[in-house]
C-alpha cells in the first residue's frame, strides 16, 4: 500500500463550481500534512498546510481527519486559474522526511 | 530573492556518459534534497542531506550519488545514466524538519538514451 494516496482525476469543473480532492495516508503518527500545487511541468509550490482544526485561505479549505486517515481540499468558486495537479504531502514514517502523493489534476473551464 | 536554481534545464545525453547536475540554494537552508517526478509515480526522494558532509538515500537512490561540501550547493551525480533515468528532476531546500515549508527549483529534464 502506497503511504499516500491520491485520485488522480482529472476532475473537469465549469468556472464557479465548487470541488473538493481527497487524501488518504497510511501512517497513523504523521503530523505534518500539506497540500502542494503543481502547474504543468513546472515546479511545486506550497498551497497551504493542513491543520488538525481545519483552516482556510481565501477560497481553499483544508481539513484532517485523523480518525480516517485522510486530508481533503475545498476549492470555492473556482477560477480558470486554479487549473494544476494538487499534491498532498504527508510526513513519513520512514525517518525525518516528507512524502508526495502523485497527485490529482483539476481543470477548470470557461 | 529566494531561490533554489538548478542547472541544466534540459538535457539530453547518451548511455554511460556521466553527468552531474547542479543545484544551489540562497536561503541558508540545511536541509537539501533530490526528487524525480515521473507519470503515476509522483515525486520520490532520491537522496536527501540534513547539513554540510550528511547525505542519506532516500527511496530510489540507485544509480546516483549526492556531495554536500558546501551548505548550499547539493549536485546529483549520475556516473553511468541509463534510459531508466530518463525523468523530471527536482532539487528541493528547506530549513529542516518535516513541517517546514519545501522550496523547489525548477526542474531538470534529463533524458538519457
Amino acid at each position: 500500500r502506497k503511504e499516500v494516496e491520491q485520485d488522480p482525476g482529472p476532475f473537469n469543473v465549469p468556472e464557479g463550481a465548487t470541488v473538493a480532492f481527497n487524501c488518504t495516508y497510511s501512517n497513523s503518527a504523521s503530523q505534518s500534512f500539506f497540500w502542494y500545487r503543481q502547474d504543468c511541468r513546472k515546479e511545486p509550490k506550497l498551497l497551504m498546510s493542513v491543520y488538525s482544526s481545519g483552516n482556510e485561505d481565501g477560497r481553499f479549505t483544508a481539513q484532517l481527519n485523523r480518525a480516517s486517515q485522510y486530508i481533503s481540499l475545498l476549492i470555492r468558486d473556482s477560477k480558470l486559474s486554479d487549473s494544476a495537479t494538487y499534491l498532498c504531502v504527508v510526513n513519513s514514517e520512514y525517518g525525518n522526511k516528507l512524502v508526495f502523493g502523485a497527485g490529482t489534476i483539476l481543470r477548470v473551464k470557461s | 530573492e529566494a531561490q533554489v536554481t538548478q542547472n541544466p534545464r534540459y538535457l539530453i545525453t547518451v548511455t554511460g556518459k556521466k553527468l552531474t547536475v547542479t543545484c544551489s540554494q540562497n536561503m541558508n537552508h540545511e536541509y537539501m534534497s533530490w526528487y524525480r517526478q515521473d507519470p503515476g509515480l509522483g515525486l520520490r526522494q532520491i537522496y536527501y542531506s540534513m547539513n554540510v558532509e550528511v547525505t542519506d538515500k532516500g527511496d530510489v537512490p540507485e544509480g546516483y550519488k549526492v556531495s554536500r561540501k558546501e551548505k548550499r550547493n547539493f549536485p546529483l551525480i549520475l556516473e553511468s545514466p541509463s534510459p531508466n533515468q530518463t525523468s523530471l528532476y527536482f532539487c528541493a531546500s528547506s530549513l529542516g524538519g518535516t513541517g517546514n515549508t519545501i522550496y523547489f527549483g525548477e526542474g531538470s529534464w534529463l533524458t538519457v538514451v
